[in-house]
């Protein structure tokens, strides 16, 4: 599994709170993601980090802000969270060399009341 | 920019029987690559397809590249129970610095009866 783990696994916070989400992976790896998956959509991708604080947008980067102080942790926040924010979601790695798989952490479920 | 459709969206068969998932992409693609994501779990890389034309196969799972790198496929022969989940293809953009970034179908869930 690439080393990484995500924190928390489970979450529930009411409309309008500020949340958190965060990817930590062992090996070293460059480039991370986060996603977020929902029925009927797939994986979109929300963030993506190319090394220490080099990041950048996905397709659907409104509302959410992460940063990378460190190689190993990404964090995902979602500033005010809404109920439309409540997802999956998904942080990656992409391995080294020149191929462009990617393997995945376990998710983050968090529902937005 | 770019979108990927995969078709069906769902797909329930009898043991045994064979099962097909495509894939389309709306620019060419440098690469396209399939992750299989079992209930309640998180995806997870299943193969890579880069050149035009190339066929893999993986047991009884074959893997299709279209000529214009544009389309997949994904095919199961003789499905068993062990093949339920969600079957995705991801799109890398061909040209340009991309930085690994992955545009994934909405997913193929497959349900087995047995």
């Amino acid at each position: 599994d690439a080393g990484i783990t995500q924190s928390p696994r489970h979450k529930v916070t009411e409309t309008g709170t500020p949340v958190t989400l965060r990817c930590h992976q062992t090996e070293n790896h460059r480039y991370m993601y986060w996603y977020r998956q929902d029925p009927g959509h797939g994986l979109r991708l929300i963030h993506y980090s190319y090394g220490v604080k080099d990041t950048d947008k996905g397709e659907v980067s409104d509302g959410y802000s992460v940063s990378r102080s460190k190689t190993e942790d990404f964090l995902l926040t979602l500033e005010s969270a809404t109920s439309s924010q409540t997802s999956v979601y998904f942080c990656a790695i992409r391995t080294q060399g020149g191929s462009y798989e990617q393997y995945f952490g376990p998710g983050t479920r968090l529902t937005v009341t | 920019g770019q979108q990927v459709m995969q078709i069906p969206q769902y797909q329930h068969v009898q043991e045994g029987e064979d099962f097909t998932t495509y894939c389309n992409s709306s620019t060419t693609l440098s690469n396209i690559q399939w992750y299989k994501q079992r209930p309640g779990g998180h995806p997870v890389f299943l193969i890579q397809l880069v050149k035009s034309g190339e066929v893999k196969k993986q047991k009884r799972l074959t893997f299709q590249f279209g000529e214009a790198k544009k389309n997949s496929s994904l095919h199961i022969t003789a499905t068993q129970t062990t093949d339920v989940g969600t079957y995705f293809c991801a799109g890398n953009n061909a040209g340009g610095t991309s930085y690994g970034k992955l545009t994934f179908g909405q997913g193929t869930i497959l349900t087995v009866h047995p």
